[in-house]
């Protein structure tokens, strides 16, 4: 079975720093895809990060990007120059197969100024 | 861009009313997602659909139904809505396999 694992349930950065979110992931698939999400609390769940498990380059988007490290089964996100506007939930999910996404339970970061 | 659009933001029914929630996708997507978010728990998902009149069980299917008549409107039905579905529910749609899931807005929906 797939299972995505957050440890951090709560998260606290300074602004204009980088702060990194963990995100361990479980699967016996050699194809999946890992999906990092922000949720505001206005509700909606924003896309941000995609990384193939076949990709060997770091994936990276502005001021994001995700720390994959395949052999540890992890993938976690880096955010750089933390803005206020970045405190959020965060989630990371992962598919295999049949595209189902399966999420972990989520960080809360909060950027102070 | 892709656009995901749910018919309430907020919702407010009596147990045992029967509860319909609407997405609709503008960007010819194939396949459509139902979640719901609990706090500590994630997104379950509840059903799928890959095609039109095409639906799969998700992780916590009981107690909800789906129907897809038009590619682009994926509905949740609650036949007899209860307490503890109480939630925040989120409709996705994508492409395809390993593509990124785009999520609408979400609608909270509280059963007294």
């Amino acid at each position: 079975a797939q299972k995505i694992t957050q440890t951090q349930p709560g998260m606290f950065v300074q602004e204009k720093e980088a702060v990194t979110l963990d995100c361990t992931y479980d699967t016996s698939d050699q194809s999946y895809g890992l999906f990092w999400y922000k949720q505001p609390s206005s509700g909606e769940m924003i896309f941000l990060i995609y990384q193939g498990s076949y990709d060997e380059q770091n994936a990276t988007e502005g001021r994001y990007s995700l720390n994959f490290q395949k052999a540890r089964k992890s993938a976690n996100l880096v955010i750089s120059a933390s803005q206020l506007g970045d405190s959020a939930m965060y989630f990371c999910a992962m598919n295999t197969g049949f595209q189902k996404l399966v999420f972990g339970t989520g960080t809360r970061l909060l950027v102070s100024p | 861009d892709v656009k995901v659009t749910q018919s309430s933001r907020y919702l407010v029914k009596r147990t045992g009313e029967k509860v319909f929630l609407e997405c609709v996708q503008d960007m010819d997507h194939e396949n459509m997602f139902w979640y719901r978010q609990d706090p500590g728990l994630g997104l379950r998902l509840i059903y799928f659909s890959y095609d039109v009149k095409m639906k799969e069980k998700g992780d916590i299917p009981e107690g909800y139904s789906v129907s897809r008549e038009k590619k682009e409107r994926f509905s949740l039905i609650l036949e007899s809505a209860s307490t503890n579905q109480t939630s925040m529910y989120l409709c996705a749609s994508t492409r395809g396999p390993q593509e990124t899931q785009y999520f609408g807005p979400g609608t909270r929906l509280l059963v007294l």
